[in-house]
Formats: structure tokens, sequence, C-alpha cells
């Protein structure tokens, strides 16, 4: 157990809708990556969050969005569903020092039908 | 930009037996770290090891040591005495640091997917 917690599971929806994954960083973690695996993508980050503050963006679509709460739980939002949509979603979180190790989620399996 | 290349997207291992999974990297950063997920069937990311490139000494955690040659730019992963429930993906990692803003992330190899034979 790596201590991130991320809901739902999984999720199926249609296209054209809108859903929320949570993620619960590790206790005392500041850092949220969001990242998605699809097959063909492989892993690719999203974006991060460090103390409630868009730290990094990557290969984010506009119709995704993010944020950091001040209890640091994070929310990643997606509307606007499409079929390409449907991967895993993962959360992570890294302590303040360290290696630069990231704790990873169990992940959100979305499935856009 | 950075970059990690897994070129075995498939291995097979008999049980008990030793295996190695590549890894090349690609960065002009004088400091930067190497890590290896395992990610089996269930989906959850697993970290198994770290490697920093200032480390003389070849990392080990238990069964897996990274045989890092920076010369080379490789850090490969070595997992001895396979076990069936070593049957996975396994993903190279480097950490990526910004120059704005200091954030940094991990960015990974498209992976390979190992299989233990009994």
């Amino acid at each position: 157990d790596s201590g991130v917690t991320q809901t739902p599971k999984h999720l199926i929806t249609a296209t054209g809708q809108r859903v929320t994954l949570r993620c619960s960083p590790r206790s005392g973690d500041l850092s949220v990556y969001w990242y998605q695996q699809s097959l063909d993508q492989g892993l690719q980050f999203l974006i991060q969050y460090y103390n409630g503050e868009e730290r990094a963006k990557g290969n984010i679509l506009e119709r995704f969005s993010a944020q950091q709460f001040p209890d640091l739980h994070s929310e990643l939002n997606l509307s606007s569903l499409e079929l390409g949509d449907s991967a895993l979603y993962f959360c992570a979180s890294k302590e303040r020092v360290n290696t630069g190790e990231l704790f990873f989620g169990e992940g959100s399996r979305l499935t856009v039908l | 930009a950075q970059k990690i290349t897994q070129t075995q997207p498939g291995m097979f291992v008999q049980e008990k037996e030793a295996v190695t999974l590549d890894c090349t990297y690609d960065t002009s950063d004088q400091s930067y770290g190497l890590f290896w997920y395992k990610q089996p069937s269930s989906g959850e990311m697993i970290f198994l090891i770290y490697q920093g490139s200032y480390d003389e000494q070849n990392a080990t955690e238990g069964r897996y040591s990274l045989n890092f040659q920076k010369a080379r730019k490789s850090a490969n992963l070595v997992i001895s005495a396979s076990q069936l429930g070593d049957s996975a993906m396994y993903f190279c990692a480097m950490r990526e640091r910004s120059l704005q803003g200091g954030s940094e992330k991990l960015v990974f190899g498209k992976g390979t997917k190992l299989t233990v034979n009994p």
C-alpha cells in the first residue's frame, strides 16, 4: 500500500460526459502528480501541483483540468469525454525532500463508451 | 527534451534464472535520477529501485539491482532468481527537472513485459 488513495477505481461513462477523479496523497506529501496511461501512449504526465499551486503542465488537454485543495487532496476533471480518453489515470505524490521517487495510487480506470 | 528507451517489448525467463531488462536514456543534465517501476496485471505502479547520477555504486534492493553505465547512458534492471510473481510490466523512468519553477517529474519509457515461465 503506497498510501496514495484514488477514487473511483473504475468508471464507465458515455461520450460527451464529465467525470471527476479524486486523489488523496500520502500524509505529509505536498506534491501531487497526475499521469494518464493508455495502451498506445504509455504513461504520460498530465499535471503537477505543489501545496495547492500548479507547478508543471504536461500533455494535458484543454478539456481536462485539475486542482489541489487546502487539505492537499486533488481532483482531475475530465469533460466532453471522447472514446480516446479511456485510460488508466494515476495520481502520485512525492516527499518534499528525497530522491524524487513517486508513490502511485492504484489508479482510476476510465472507460468511455 | 529527455528521453527513455526500452527496446524490449517483451521478455521471457525461466523461473529461478536471472533476467536483464534494458533501459537507455538521453539527457544533457549532470544531475539526474533513474527509477524502475513494476506494474502487475492488477495495474498498480510499484517502485523497485533508484539510481542517482552521482552514485558510484550500482543500486541494489533485494533481488533487484541496477546496472548503471553512465558513459553509455544505460540503466538496466537485473532481476535475480526470477519468481512467477515477477511477471509484470516493468518501466524505466528518469527524473526531469524544469528550469522554470523548479518543478520535476518522472518521464517513463514504454515498458517491457516480463513473463516468468515455470
